[in-house]
């Protein structure tokens, strides 16, 4: 197993234009968390994933925004009616029910929206 | 939200010094983690203490938590040039093992 994996590693996209990034978690990992990063911040909570039930979901996130995580596998986070606002790195990061509390993280999804 | 703040912004120093940065939260916690970001990538893992512990160590890492005073320090000794990037404290919501809570980060420069 090579770790979390994320794709695309970059997205420039025009405002207004629907987005979607995909994430692999590790595979023994049943829970998946989504962070959105704007630079020099930290990362911001967006949603987490036990298996394929979506658990929480910030209130930061708008409408706009959905993530899904079809057989508790892979994720997707899809945004829709993209804003220059959006512009940021997301990153997914993935951990098992060992309560270790550690995330592995992938390299991230950087979004630029123009 | 976030639940943790991370002191100083910023940190410049030499190679071979060491480098403290310090993390306060607000509300209580299971466990407090750190870790490391290098410029325009993924984070990764560095060291996680649980509530009823006051001091980890790991390799040239040294981590305490105060719960009494709801703050961690890291403290990365014999610093080295490669030691260069940003740190974030995490917390959990300390009803939930679920939800992972970062700081906004201290950016750490190790001067060859």
């Amino acid at each position: 197993d090579t770790g979390v994996s994320q794709d695309p590693r970059h997205k420039i996209t025009k405002r207004g234009q629907n987005v979607t990034f995909r994430c692999d978690p590790i595979s023994e990992h049943n829970r998946l968390y989504w962070y959105r990063q704007t630079l020099g911040q930290g990362p911001e909570f967006l949603t987490y994933f036990q298996n394929e039930a979506q658990l929480e979901k910030s209130r930061l996130l708008s409408d706009r925004f959905s993530a899904e995580r079809p057989k508790g596998s892979f994720s997707t986070l899809e945004i829709q009616r993209t804003e220059q606002g959006d512009s940021a790195m997301y990153l997914c990061a993935s951990s098992s029910d060992s309560y270790t509390g550690e995330l592995f993280f992938g390299e991230g999804s950087r979004l630029t929206v123009l | 939200s976030q639940q943790g703040e991370e002191d100083p912004q910023a940190l410049s120093i030499q190679e071979g010094e060491n480098a403290t940065m310090n993390c306060s939260y607000k509300t209580s916690i299971n466990n407090l983690q750190w870790y490391r970001q290098n410029s325009g990538r993924g984070l990764v893992h560095l060291i996680l203490i649980r509530s009823n512990e006051r001091e980890k160590h790991s390799g040239r890492l040294r981590v305490t938590l105060d719960t009494s005073k709801k703050s961690s320090s890291l403290l990365i000794t014999a610093s080295r040039a490669a030691d260069t990037a940003s740190y974030f404290c995490a917390t959990d919501a300390g009803t939930s093992y679920d939800k992972v809570i970062f700081g906004p980060g201290t950016s750490l420069s190790v001067i060859p």
